[in-house]
């Protein structure tokens, strides 16, 4: 497609069930990121995807959440247990350069009730 | 660790008014400098970036110079527009050791305009 696509774009969930957000990245970009943005906390970086090499997992806040990449295209981030504090904008980004200008998603808005 | 700073908002302008976003940023290697926006209902886009000291970026009337002696990145219009109502972000991106070049990021900038 022409940019970064989210789905769903909003998912209420309760405490304690699993979700899956969708991230379809810009044809051809390599380099694909998962940030969250929370009211009055900012952006946070949760992962990275690069190509076939093993993900940067660094920024993921606990072991309930986990992300893949299939085919080095789509990408599925997993929120296990949810709980409140989940609740957040998830935005997926892409890079097909070298100077790292990356393209956003139009997010998807989590609520976890 | 990378940080950034940006001045806290909310601003408030009228039209035609300067504006000036203040930005600076700790970082131990030679970082790119973004700004994002993001306009109401919209997801974030791109305004800006410079890549290495000196470089200014601009586009849609804003500019910002990255200042390598000052660490700072601010952004500047010299005649905001309505339409230019949105949260600005500013960003940096430095490349670690296993290549990954995630932005570090601002709280963000809340910029109204009144007509």
């Amino acid at each position: 497609g022409a940019g970064v696509s989210q789905s769903p774009s909003n998912k209420v969930t309760e405490k304690g069930k699993d979700v899956e957000l969708r991230c379809d990245p810009i044809s051809g970009h390599t380099a694909l990121y998962w940030y969250r943005q929370s009211l009055g906390q900012g952006l946070e970086f949760l992962i990275y995807f690069q190509g076939n090499s093993a993900p940067d997992k660094s920024g993921l806040p606990s072991d309930r959440f986990s992300a893949e990449r299939t085919g080095g295209s789509v990408s599925t981030l997993t929120i296990q247990r949810t709980q409140q504090e989940d609740s957040a904008v998830y935005l997926c980004a892409s890079s097909g350069s070298s100077y790292n200008e990356q393209f956003f998603g139009p997010g998807t808005r989590l609520t976890v009730l | 660790g990378n940080s950034v700073t940006q001045m806290e908002g909310p601003v408030t302008l009228s039209e035609e008014a300067f504006l000036t976003i203040n930005c600076t940023y700790t970082a131990t290697g030679y970082p790119s400098l973004f700004w994002y926006v993001q306009y109401p209902g919209e997801g974030l886009q791109l305004l800006l970036k410079a890549t290495k000291a000196d470089d200014k970026g601009s586009n849609k009337g804003f500019e910002a110079t990255y200042r390598k002696e000052t660490t700072s990145f601010h952004l500047e219009k010299g005649s905001v527009q309505v339409s230019d109502s949105a949260v600005y972000f500013c960003a940096l991106s430095d490349k670690d050791a296993g290549n990954n070049r995630k932005l570090i990021w601002g709280l963000g900038t809340s910029l109204a305009v009144n007509p």
